[in-house]
C-alpha cells in the first residue's frame, strides 16, 4: 500500500522566484492538506484541498496557492519566494468519510525548500 | 499565546524508563487528540489518536486526555533507543474543521 509521496525532496530557489511542490495521497485517500514547518517547530496549516476545491485555509497570504486534480494529488504554489519562506513542506493525506471527514492525518516525507 | 503549548526538551532518558511527554492547549472546542514521531529530516508518522476524554494503549505508548483541565500526555513503556525522535502533539476541533493544531515538539533522546 503506497503512503503519501512528495516531490522533490530538496529545493534550492532564490528570492523572488516560484516554485512548485506536488504531492501523491496515499492510496484511497481524497482530502489532501498542506503545511509548511519550520527548523524546531510544528507543522502550521496552509491549506486544503477536497474535491479540487480550496476546502479551508490557514494564515498564510495569498502567495502561497494550490491545485488539486481529478486522481487526488496535489501541487502547492509559492510565489515572490521571500528567504522565510525556507522550511519543510509537508503534505497530509485522509479520506472524508460520510458525515465529517477522517482525522487522521498521514504526512508525505516532506520537501525541503530553501531559499537563498 | 499559542493555542497548543508543548515543552521543546530536549529530554534524555536511559534505556528501559517510562517517557511521559505532554501538551495544553487553550482551546476547548479541541475534541480530536493525536501523537506524531518524528524522526530527523522526516515526515511526521501517526502514533496514537484518541477522540474526547480518556486512555488509549497500544503497545508500548499510552495517549491520556484530560479535558477539564485542557492537559493531554503520552507515556512510552520500556523506552528503547530507536525511540529518539521528535514527538509531536496534534488537535482538532470536531464538525467542518479540519486543519490539525501542533505543538512545536518534544525531542526525546533514550541512551542505550
Amino acid at each position: 500500500d503506497a503512503g503519501v509521496t512528495q516531490s522533490p525532496t530538496h529545493l534550492i530557489k532564490t528570492r523572488g522566484q516560484q516554485v512548485t511542490l506536488r504531492c501523491s495521497p496515499k492510496s484511497g485517500h481524497d482530502t489532501v492538506s498542506w503545511y509548511q514547518q519550520a527548523l524546531g517547530q510544528g507543522p502550521q496549516f496552509i491549506f486544503q484541498y477536497y474535491e479540487e476545491e480550496e476546502r479551508q485555509r490557514g494564515n498564510f497570504p495569498d502567495r502561497f496557492s494550490g491545485h488539486q486534480f481529478p486522481n487526488y494529488s496535489s501541487e502547492l504554489n509559492v510565489n515572490a519566494l521571500l528567504l522565510g519562506d525556507s522550511a519543510l513542506y509537508l503534505c497530509a493525506s485522509s479520506l472524508e468519510l460520510a458525515g465529517g471527514i477522517s482525522h487522521e492525518q498521514y504526512f508525505g516525507p516532506g520537501t525541503r525548500l530553501t531559499v537563498t | 499565546q499559542k493555542e497548543v503549548e508543548q515543552d521543546p526538551g530536549p529530554l534524555s532518558v536511559p534505556e528501559g524508563a517510562i517517557v511521559s511527554l505532554n501538551c495544553t492547549y487553550s482551546n476547548s472546542a479541541f475534541q480530536y487528540f493525536m501523537w506524531y514521531r518524528q524522526y530527523s529530516r522526516k515526515g511526521p508518522e501517526l502514533l496514537m489518536y484518541t477522540y474526547s476524554s480518556g486512555n488509549k494503549e497500544d503497545g508500548r505508548f499510552t495517549a491520556q486526555v484530560d479535558k477539564s483541565s485542557k492537559y493531554i500526555s503520552l507515556f512510552i513503556r520500556d523506552s528503547q533507543p530507536s525511540d529518539s525522535a521528535t514527538y509531536l502533539c496534534a488537535m482538532t476541533t470536531s464538525g467542518s474543521a479540519r486543519q490539525l493544531t501542533f505543538g512545536s515538539g518534544t525531542q526525546l533522546t533514550v541512551l542505550p
